[in-house]
Parts: structure tokens; C-alpha cells; sequence
């Protein structure tokens, strides 16, 4: 089936480590976005990608950084830098045909 | 930029009464205007979507919303609610730079 697909669901780090999640889709989509989610607070942007190997950030990029090397993947790294990490991460990408994002399952991430 | 406002993190309703959830957005007309739905740990689902065709929009489970550029509105409504439709709702807007805005959400609870 078509769609995007995030891994892992759940992660738990240290505190000072750096995590990479992953996001991969199959709907040969140009666009690819990340959100965080936090209780009461919607989804932010944290980086978009409009196009293989091109990439911006988006409102709260700082301590994360990405990498679009093949269309279908567009993994994120939350780096030591991020001093709140600890939240629900969204995968998306879009069809720019009509603007209609398709999103992945989420992963969860806690920093202990 | 554009910017979403939804009034009302938490939304009570009864079972089978009319559900009312309100967006707003920033004064020049966007070109895409969406609701979508999460359910709890995932991902979004679209429900509607605004694409100029027409002011009045249908989507899937019996919600639409009606886009009203004089009040710059894009509210979410269904005649009757249904236990499954507790969930959190999201109203967004795109920009010209493919950005994807996000209002903050509403949560909504469905009273036996």
C-alpha cells in the first residue's frame, strides 16, 4: 500500500545523545515535511523539503537538522542541541498537485 | 504570513447533537484551506479540503465546513454527533511557499 512510514514508534535516550528518525514514503511525492507536537501547542514546522537534495528550515528548526538524499526518505535528527526534545515527531509528505498532506504514524520520542 | 486561529482547545458536545468547530485564518485568501483528524498516538487523516471550487465542502464521516471569505473563516460542522467523532481536529492553511500552517487544535468530547 501507499503511504509513509515512520520508525521507530517509540524511543527512549539519554539525555545529551543524538537520534535519528526515520521517515520513508512511496507516493512519489516531491514534498516532505517534519512537525512536532506538543500537548496544546498544534504542530510546528521543523523542516520542509520541496525537492531532492534541497531542503528549508521551518520555525523551530534549531538542534534538529535533516537530509534529502532520494525522494522517498527524509530522515531527522534531533541533535544534543535540542534542549527540549521530548515529543511526538510527525513525518509528512505532499501531494503539490493539490496541497493535501499525508502523514506518517508518529514517533515518540522521551529523553530520560 | 499566513496564520490559524481555532477557538476553543476543548469542545463538549451530546451524542447526536451539532458539532461546531471554528477556524479562522489570516487576511489574504490562502490558497488550500484543510480540516484533518488525529486520533490518540496518530498520525493526521484529512477530512475536508477547500480548493476555491465551491464555498461549501463535503468530507468524509458527514462533516463539512463552509469558507467564508468575509469573516475569514473556514468552520468545521456536523449535524449529529457519534462517539467516534471524539478526537483532536486540526485547521490549516497553505502558503505560497508550500509552507503548511497548523491552527493549534481542538480537542473534542463527545457526551453519552
Amino acid at each position: 500500500d501507499g503511504g509513509i512510514t515512520q520508525s521507530p514508534k517509540y524511543l527512549f535516550r539519554k539525555e545529551g545523545q543524538n537520534v535519528t528518525l526515520s521517515c520513508e514514503q512511496n507516493l512519489n511525492h516531491d514534498a516532505m515535511y517534519w512537525y512536532r507536537q506538543d500537548p496544546g501547542q498544534g504542530l510546528r514546522l521543523i523542516y520542509y523539503s520541496q525537492i531532492v537534495n534541497d531542503f528549508q528550515k521551518g520555525d523551530i528548526a534549531e538542534g534538529y537538522s535533516v537530509s534529502r538524499e532520494k525522494k522517498e526518505s527524509f530522515p531527522l535528527t534531533v541533535t544534543s542541541a535540542q534542549k527540549n526534545p521530548t515529543a511526538f515527531y510527525l513525518c509528512a509528505s505532499a501531494n503539490t498537485n493539490t496541497g493535501e498532506l499525508f502523514f506518517g504514524e508518529g514517533s515518540r520520542l522521551t529523553v530520560l | 504570513a499566513q496564520s490559524v486561529t481555532q477557538l476553543g482547545s476543548h469542545v463538549s458536545v451530546s451524542e447526536g447533537a451539532l458539532v461546531l468547530l471554528r477556524c479562522n485564518y489570516s487576511s489574504s485568501v490562502p490558497p488550500y484551506l484543510f480540516w484533518y483528524v488525529q486520533y490518540p498516538n496518530q498520525g493526521l487523516q484529512l477530512l475536508l479540503k477547500y480548493t476555491s471550487a465551491a464555498t461549501l465542502v463535503k468530507g468524509i464521516n458527514g462533516f463539512e465546513a463552509e469558507f467564508k471569505k468575509s469573516e475569514t473563516s473556514f468552520h468545521l460542522t456536523k449535524p449529529s454527533a457519534h462517539m467516534s467523532d471524539a478526537a483532536e481536529y486540526f485547521c490549516a492553511v497553505t502558503q505560497r511557499d508550500d509552507k503548511i500552517i497548523f491552527g493549534k487544535g481542538t480537542r473534542l468530547h463527545i457526551l453519552p
